[in-house]
């Protein structure tokens, strides 16, 4: 099972907004609404930022949203803030064979 | 508030085998499925194994399946992962993660195994 596929960098400006891809197969994104989205810090362990495609967990601000569209899910930060610097790997039910699939990552970088 | 404690890393050499524990707090334990991710150096997390609330399933990466073991003792609120047959391509930071929803809501400060000769 291959790593669903982001984008290496994306960058943004304090207040502008960004989208990161996530892009799998018909086998894993584009069949289920079992897609999250992890905020990660150096060092640190991945934190939930978004579920089932489009949830939030409590104390997720709102700028954060999810959406999918066939085989892609994408996660968009609105209102750039400079605490969003971090990497995001996004997260898919894979089918019995592999429940959870990753993907590649994206590191933010706000500029 | 939620703790995921997770112990029994360390320096192992190729062929040997660990055994890492995840002691839960704050929250029904009992209730949830409980997973292991790993995180090799510089690169994104990987997905290890799930055990079902009641340790009735368990499922595996294809490439730890024979040679890991996940169970839990939910009388003391832990999970473990057995890890035999150790590999260099096993070197990673573990961490056991878990909670109320499909995706892994909580998560421990992780368990660093560097296997090496």
């Amino acid at each position: 099972q291959s790593a669903l596929t982001q984008p290496a960098s994306v960058s943004g400006s304090p207040g502008q907004s960004i989208t990161i891809s996530c892009t799998g197969t018909s086998s894993d994104v584009g069949s289920y609404d079992l897609v999250s989205w992890y905020q990660q810090y150096p060092g640190k362990a991945p934190k939930l930022m978004i579920y089932e495609v489009n949830k939030r967990p409590s104390g997720v601000p709102n700028r954060f949203s999810g959406s999918k569209s066939g085989d892609t899910a994408s996660l968009t930060i609105s209102g750039l803030q400079a605490e969003d610097d971090a990497d995001y790997y996004c997260c898919s039910y894979g089918g019995s064979s592999i429940p959870y699939v990753f993907g590649t990552g994206t590191k933010v970088t706000v500029l | 508030q939620v703790q995921l404690v997770e112990s029994g890393g360390g320096v192992v050499q190729p062929g040997r085998s660990l055994r890492l524990s995840c002691a839960a707090s704050g929250f029904t334990f009992s209730s949830h499925a409980m997973h292991w991710v790993r995180q090799a150096p510089g690169t994104g997390p990987e997905w290890v194994a799930v055990i079902a609330f009641d340790g009735s399933n368990r499922y595996y990466r294809d490439s730890v399946k024979g040679r890991f073991t996940i169970s839990r003792d939910n009388s003391k609120n832990t999970i473990f992962l057995q890890m035999n047959s150790l590999r260099a391509e096993d070197t990673a930071v573990f961490y056991c993660a878990g909670g109320p929803l499909w995706a892994p809501e909580y998560w421990g400060q992780g368990a660093l195994v560097i296997v090496s000769s």
